[in-house]
């Protein structure tokens, strides 16, 4: 099975700041790598699929980058929403794996 | 768009539960499904694929010989049975749709399921 090792686990950052979180796949998934975003109580959003591709409707701030085992998550310029729980998943090969998330707060 | 999951519920351990997905607003036949959970408080665990005809499933370890998904796009619905439930598996579980290679697009707001005598 694939593990992905995303880190941090938690993060606190200020408004405007650059924030970024990484994710490592234990081999190589191309790039079948999405980022989501869950706020408490709710399901999670895609922001990032295909590991840099915006998904639609979701702000600029946000984009993914990398391929094969290693991938890059950043915001830049965070805002007081994007408080949450941030994870990766690989959708290469089955199981279809998450990264253990990280959590974001404002300072 | 919705997908409004339904069936969850307390169950003693050993016991079964069926869980359904309908959706509605978005196309479905065409895309394959995903069930996954999260113990409250912590990480989204994938446990189960379909695809959009029914001839490729996957689970995860952690479920396969347990659970069943299966699938009626006449119906636009999306189901998973629980057998032998055990206390490991109280959960949310969503359901979420693939959107054709690029994984997973829309998420379900999940059934919450409860394994406890």
């Amino acid at each position: 099975d694939i593990q992905m090792t995303q880190s941090p686990s938690s993060l606190s950052a200020s408004v405007g700041d650059r924030v970024t979180i990484t994710c490592q796949a234990t081999q190589d998934i191309n790039n079948n790598l999405n980022w989501y975003q869950q706020k408490p109580g709710e399901a999670p959003q895609v922001l990032i699929f295909d590991a840099s591709n915006l998904e639609a409707g979701v702000p600029s701030r946000f984009s993914g980058s990398g391929s094969g085992i290693d991938f890059t998550f950043t915001i830049s310029g965070l805002e007081a929403e994007d408080t949450g729980t941030y994870y990766c998943q690989q959708f290469d090969d089955p199981p279809y794996t998450f990264g253990q998330g990280t959590k974001l707060e404002i300072k | 768009v919705h997908l409004v999951e339904s069936g969850g519920g307390l169950v003693q351990p050993g016991g079964s539960l069926r869980l359904s997905c309908a959706v509605s607003g978005l196309s479905f036949s065409s895309h394959s499904m995903n069930w996954v959970r999260q113990v409250p408080g912590r990480g989204l665990e994938w446990i189960s694929y379909i695809s959009s005809g029914s001839t490729t499933i996957y689970y995860s370890d952690s479920v396969k010989g347990r659970f069943t998904i299966s699938r009626d796009n006449a119906d636009n619905s999306l189901y998973l049975q629980m057998n032998s439930l055990r206390a490991e598996d109280t959960a949310v579980y969503y359901c979420a749709r693939e959107r054709y290679t690029y994984g997973i697009d829309y998420w379900g707001r999940g059934t919450l399921v409860t394994v406890a005598s």
